[in-house]
């Protein structure tokens, strides 16, 4: 069965604090890692790796895949209120049976 | 990218009853999900909505309980059947386009 796992499940920073998330995956015929943002809607899409150690990047988030570790992390830089939001990680299975298996969501608290 | 618009957006329904969430995109998908994000946790993917033939559903999910249509490349329905408490939840439909996945805004269900 394959199974996602994000640490830590919540985070209370300062604003300006730089922050790690980590997802761990066990998927079979994985594809891609992709990273959410979730507020009171629905998943904002961040990122999609595939490709392993090459980081993408978009503002003060970036983030990293390593295929061999199986993992990924998110990190934010220069945190402020408006990051504050769940961080949802998924990973995609290819062929067949085409899936999207989410972990259980990183609960990221800014604080002024 | 891919705009995807849910209706309801939010429903107060009786116990027993039925209700259909619409799901349409702005442009053609090759694939279209359903989930469920029950309070407090994460994504679960309920079926991949395929188009013109029957729904491909996940353990522990099944069609009397959770038809799904999708007649074209733009456009779904999920229907939740016989409504308990329980299906009290957030139903989310999700699109490829292109190498990434979006969602809809969700659709809030309360069932009294």
């Amino acid at each position: 069965e394959d199974k996602v796992v994000q640490s830590p499940l919540s985070l209370v920073v300062h604003e300006g604090d730089t922050v790690t998330l980590n997802c761990s995956y066990e998927v079979t015929n994985f594809r891609s890692l992709l990273w959410y943002k979730q507020e009171k809607k629905a998943p904002t899409f961040l990122f999609m790796l595939t490709s392993s150690g090459i980081e993408k990047k978009s503002g003060r988030l970036s983030s990293i895949l390593d295929k061999k570790e199986l993992f990924s992390i998110l990190n934010i830089t220069a945190t402020q209120t408006g990051d504050s939001a769940v961080y949802l990680c998924a990973a995609l299975r290819w062929g067949s049976n085409y899936k999207l298996t989410f972990g259980k969501g990183t609960l990221l608290t800014v604080n002024p | 990218s891919a705009v995807i618009s849910q209706k309801p957006s939010r429903d107060i329904c009786q116990r027993g009853t039925s209700l259909t969430i619409q799901c349409q995109v702005d442009s053609q998908v090759t694939m279209m999900f359903w989930y469920r994000q029950q309070p407090g946790q994460s994504l679960t993917l309920i079926a991949t909505a395929n188009q013109g033939s029957e729904a491909t559903y996940e353990s522990g999910f099944v069609i009397d309980k959770f038809p799904i249509s999708r007649p074209n490349l733009t456009f779904s329905t999920l229907t939740v059947s016989n409504m308990s408490p329980e299906d009290s939840s957030i139903y989310l439909c999700s699109g490829q386009s292109g190498n990434t996945i979006y969602f809809g805004e969700g659709s809030w269900l309360t069932v009294v």
